[in-house]
Order: structure tokens, then C-alpha cells, then sequence
């Protein structure tokens, strides 16, 4: 069973730029969520999609935004980038029920210049 | 506000030894709380996962603790193995969304 795939793997922006990151969940999955990970900072939550509708969101702002397909898989857009954007992004899905682990994709490398 | 703490940056323990994760949190709502271990350039992968109304779960070498009071968990991995080294994640979530709350990660180097 195909894991979840996460692209592009790296990415370079500037400043002001926007970048779209794109996740395909495992077959089956219909929940799929997006993290930021900065070092020290550990995973923070960016949102939650399950069948096209956002379920939850972090604390994030607006320049996040993220969409999900009917076929599950996602996307996530980040408007007028800022130099503090640099991040691994994580993408990971599940059944979407209650209590079924997460399974994390590898990430897409921002960096910001 | 972090609602999920791994106050130890870092453990270093020797082969065939037990290794002990730790992880704090002061909210009460979760209903599970989950392991993960992450390696250099891939994604976390899960390892083991325990109900908030269970005080352990076995899974191979792997066993989780949770003690409600203490609002604390651990992870222990016995025996340790060179293939252990890699950064714990701790965290824990709901029921009713799959927002996880993560903690900030243990480094596990597992040495000769």
C-alpha cells in the first residue's frame, strides 16, 4: 500500500512570493491534516480536511490556506511568504476516525530567501 | 500555552539497555495520546498509541504508560538498538478531529 506522498521535496521562494505544496493520502484515507515543523518548535497544527471540508484549524494566519480534492488529496497555499514561512511542511492522513493514528508523508522543505 | 512537554532534549543509552521517553501535559481533554519517531529527512512514523482510559500498552519492545494523574507518559523501549536513534515525538489528540498536539521531541541516540 502506497504511503502518503507529499510534493515537490524542496522548494526555494524569496520573500513576497506564494507557493502551493500538494499531499496524496494513503488510498482509502479521507482525513488529511497539515503540519509545520520549525526546529524547537516541534509539529504545530496548521488544519484538518476530511471530504472536501476543513474540520479544524490551528493558529495560523490567513496567508495559510488549504484545500482537499474529492479524491482526498490536498493542497496547501502559502500567500506573500515571510523569511519565518522556512519550514518542513508535513502532510498526514487517516480514516478520519477517532483515534486512528496519523500517517505522516516526508515533508516538503520550504526555504525562504 | 504548551499543552504537550518533552523536557528532555536529548537521551543517550547504551545497547540491550531500556531507554525511557518522557512527555508531560496539562490538557485534560485528550481522549489517546500517540509515539512517533522521526529519522533525518523522512516524516514521522507511528509507533504506539494509548487510550487516556488505559494505564499501558504493549506492542513488542515498545510499551507506553499513562499515568492520568500525573498528567505524564512515558515510552519504553527494551532492549535498546542502534535503529532506535532517531527523535520521539509525543503527542496527544480527540476523538472528534485529528488535530494532534505534539510535543517538542526527545533526540534517542542509542550507542555500543
Amino acid at each position: 500500500k502506497a504511503g502518503v506522498t507529499q510534493t515537490p521535496r524542496y522548494l526555494i521562494k524569496t520573500r513576497g512570493q506564494q507557493v502551493t505544496l500538494s499531499c496524496s493520502p494513503i488510498s482509502g484515507h479521507r482525513s488529511v491534516s497539515w503540519y509545520q515543523q520549525t526546529p524547537g518548535q516541534g509539529l504545530q497544527f496548521l488544519f484538518e480536511y476530511f471530504s472536501e471540508t476543513q474540520r479544524n484549524k490551528g493558529n495560523f494566519p490567513g496567508r495559510f490556506s488549504g484545500r482537499q480534492f474529492s479524491n482526498s488529496r490536498s493542497e496547501m497555499n502559502v500567500s506573500t511568504l515571510e523569511l519565518g514561512d522556512s519550514a518542513l511542511y508535513l502532510c498526514a492522513s487517516s480514516t478520519g476516525q477517532g483515534g486512528q493514528p496519523q500517517h505522516f508523508g516526508d515533508g516538503t522543505r520550504l526555504s525562504i530567501l | 500555552d504548551q499543552q504537550v512537554k518533552q523536557n528532555s532534549p536529548s537521551l543517550s543509552v547504551q545497547e540491550g539497555r531500556i531507554s525511557i521517553l518522557n512527555c508531560d501535559y496539562t490538557n485534560s481533554m485528550f481522549d489517546y495520546f500517540l509515539w512517533y519517531k522521526k529519522y533525518p529527512a523522512e516524516g514521522p512514523t507511528f509507533l504506539i498509541s494509548i487510550s487516556s482510559i488505559k494505564d499501558k500498552n504493549e506492542d513488542g519492545r515498545f510499551t507506553v504508560f499513562l499515568n492520568k494523574s500525573a498528567k505524564h507518559l512515558s515510552l519504553h523501549i527494551v532492549p535498546s538498538q542502534p535503529g532506535d536513534s532517531a527523535v520521539y515525538f509525543c503527542a496527544g489528540g480527540s476523538y472528534n478531529t485529528d488535530k494532534l498536539i505534539f510535543g517538542t521531541g526527545t533526540r534517542l541516540q542509542v550507542f555500543p
